[in-house]
């Protein structure tokens, strides 16, 4: 069965603080796609970064950083120098090729302070 | 403007009363999905379509209906039959880049009062 795993249900951290998201995955299959959206407070899931899984090159975007890692079945997410605008929902997610849904994870509130 | 739109924002609903949500895209896109997210478990699927006048169920479709007779409206009816209906709704169309994933829209929260 597929799964997808984020442990930490709430994280706070004061601004300017790094802060790294953990995401665990399941699946049998060795094709499959790997992402990460952010959910602000307004509610709209926000694509951040999408991860084919035979690419395994890590990913920089300004702050933002993923770290894929398949040998422990994890793709973490790293925010460098957090800023309150960073404070939202994240949502690692997991799709098979020919299927049509995104298995999501439970999501990880981050809460940055000024 | 191109995107998502759902409508309303906010909606409640009496017990024993249905609802339509709903749920109109201007990009063209032929697949288009329903999820449901509830405080503490992510995002879960209920019905998608992948054309016009075709749609299958999700993981919890029980206590909703769909309708797909144009490509750009995917409203949910959330049905007296769902016992639990009180959520927030996310639509969502697939996308066709690089993407591979989905789009989402803004979403509404379903009160039942």
């Amino acid at each position: 069965a597929q799964k997808v795993t984020q442990a930490q249900t709430e994280i706070s951290v004061v601004e300017k603080e790094d802060v790294t998201l953990d995401c665990v995955y399941e699946t049998r299959d060795t094709t499959y796609y790997l992402f990460w959206y952010k959910q602000p407070p307004s509610g709209e899931l926000v694509f951040l970064i999408r991860r084919n899984s035979f690419d395994e090159q890590n990913e920089i975007s300004g702050r933002y950083s993923w770290n894929f890692q398949k040998s422990t079945s994890s793709f973490n997410f790293t925010i460098t120098a957090s800023q309150v605008v960073d404070s939202a929902v994240y949502f690692c997610a997991l799709r098979l090729p020919n299927t049509d849904k995104l298995i999501f994870g439970t999501g990880t509130r981050l809460q940055v302070f000024p | 403007d191109g995107g998502i739109t759902q409508s309303p924002k906010y909606l409640f609903r009496k017990e024993g009363q249905n609802v339509t949500l709903s749920c109109e895209q201007n990009l063209n896109h032929d697949a288009m999905y329903w999820y449901r997210q509830d405080p503490g478990q992510g995002l879960r699927l209920i019905y998608y379509s992948q054309i016009v006048n075709d749609f299958q169920k999700g993981d919890i479709a029980e206590g909703y209906s769909v309708s797909r007779e144009k490509k750009e409206s995917f409203p949910l009816t959330v049905t007296s039959a769902q016992k639990n209906p009180t959520a927030f709704y996310l639509c969502a169309i697939k996308d066709t880049g690089f993407n591979y994933g989905y789009t989402f829209g803004s979403g509404t929260r379903l009160t039942v009062v």
